[in-house]
């Protein structure tokens, strides 16, 4: 089963709007990652949440945890064509070094 | 610092042939990651390896998959007898130790005629 499910699906704004991404978990983590990638490359890491903070920002990224609901949400403002790829959301549960469980992924789609 | 290389980017395979793919890691970097990414999905995760040790291989189909880092050298995933299904990117990733972040390679895609 999907340890991580994001929503949208897909998104299409144009260049300027802000963004904004949710990811849903099932077990409990360690932390949570968000990760970009371009069409037919590898996957850059974007920035981590700990399970212990709330909220962080990095640049025009703004990440939200809630371990209640056990959700993220991933918010970057002012996008830019450049942004256009697709997004994961990624867990780790069980400390350093450990495997990363990703949801499908919501391709995101900035028009000029 | 170079990033996580794989290679071939692209192998084409029949069906029954072996697939060998390479990666290595980047400099300083002991844990090495391979995923396996279905079109249109996210990536599973697949083996878990540091220098001469499996140490999580609960992703790994347990037929005619192997993956191995030896001492000296790239990590090798290795499929044999490869089927129509096996058809993926097949992507490493690497870490130092004690780091959550993964940094990933640009994948190898494999298709099998």
């Amino acid at each position: 089963s999907q340890q991580g499910e994001e929503d949208p699906q897909a998104l299409s704004i144009q260049e300027g709007e802000n963004a904004t991404m949710n990811c849903s978990y099932k077990t409990s983590i360690n932390n949570l990652q968000w990760y970009r990638q371009n069409s037919g490359r590898g996957l850059v890491h974007l920035i981590l949440i700990r399970s212990n903070e709330r909220e962080k920002h990095s640049g025009r990224l703004r990440v939200t945890l809630d371990t209640s609901k056990k959700s993220s949400s991933l918010l970057i403002t002012a996008s830019r064509a450049a942004d256009t790829a697709s997004y994961f959301c990624a867990t780790d549960g069980t400390g350093a070094n450990s495997k990363l469980t990703f949801g499908k992924g919501i391709t995101l789609s900035v028009r000029p | 610092n170079a990033g996580v290389m794989q290679n071939p980017r692209h192998l084409v395979r029949r069906r029954g042939q072996e697939a060998r793919l390479r990666c290595s890691p980047m400099k300083g970097h002991s844990h090495v990651y391979w995923y396996r990414q279905l079109p249109e999905e996210g990536l599973k995760f697949m083996v878990y390896l540091q220098k001469e040790n499996i140490i999580d291989e609960s992703g790994m189909p347990k037929e005619r998959f192997s993956a191995e880092f030896p001492k000296e050298g790239p990590s090798i995933l290795r499929i044999q007898q490869v089927v129509r299904g096996d058809s993926a990117a097949y992507f490493c990733a690497s870490s130092p130790p004690g780091h959550y972040e993964q940094y990933f390679g640009p994948g190898t895609r494999l298709t099998v005629t």
